[in-house]
């Protein structure tokens, strides 16, 4: 069965640059949502779409944005990078009003 | 997180039964869940529960819900080698259109030989 995609798997940026996160949905999910997850911490919620508009947000720094697209894909950009950031971030997908989230293999950002 | 709450560490031996437990603090959610992540890796949903259910079970698995006391435990019976991950208990949203998932702190567990 199809799952979440995420790319890139690994990403290396230095400090103030900036970085794309894509998150490609299990087909005929429509609602995406983006996590943070420190070294050893738990994830934690950034931000949701459904059917490409922001119903949620969390905790991202207004540094993050993102967006969903007429596709469902998602993609979430980070500009000034800063060390803090450094972080395994997943994208989970689902069915609006669905039990279930599907999380991707994750996206492990390292900042320099 | 700091609304969900889990011991940090579990030893056990193969092939005794594993109790994990959370506590939880929003009593509206509607749904409780329990997630596997092994290292490097991502987040693999084991099952969830329903907040009107007691029990569940699925094979290995058994989720036990106390809604009065907020508190949610796994056991996993027969433990195996291969079940040793983080476990991470989590919470759904439970206001207007919010079902992002509220995480505990995550549960070590060690599967010894």
């Amino acid at each position: 069965a199809a799952g979440v995609i995420q790319s890139p798997r690994h990403l290396i940026k230095e400090k103030r640059e900036t970085a794309t996160l894509k998150c490609y949905p299990i087909p005929r999910h429509d609602t995406v949502y983006w996590y943070q997850q420190g070294p050893g911490q738990d994830p934690q919620f950034l931000i949701s779409f459904y059917e490409k508009m922001q119903s949620d947000k969390g905790s991202i720094p207004d540094r993050f944005s993102a967006q969903q697209f007429s596709d469902y894909h998602s993609e979430l950009n980070m500009s000034s990078l800063e060390l803090g950031d450094s972080a395994l971030y997943f994208c989970a997908t689902g069915l609006a009003g669905g039990i279930e989230q599907f999380f991707g293999p994750g996206t492990r950002l390292t900042v320099l | 997180g700091e609304d969900v709450e889990q011991s940090l560490f579990l030893s056990v031996r193969e092939g005794d039964s594993s109790v994990i437990n959370c506590t939880y603090t929003d009593s509206s959610s509607t749904y409780l869940y329990w997630y596997k992540q092994e290292p490097g890796a991502g987040l693999q949903l084991l099952t969830y529960i329903f907040s009107n259910m007691d029990m569940k079970q699925d094979q290995r698995l058994t989720v036990l819900l106390n809604k009065k006391d907020k508190h949610l435990s796994l056991r996993i019976a027969d433990t195996q080698t291969g079940d040793s991950a983080i476990y991470f208990c989590a919470e759904q949203g439970s206001s207007g259109s919010a079902r992002q998932l509220t995480f505990g702190s995550g549960t070590q567990l060690t599967v010894l030989p």
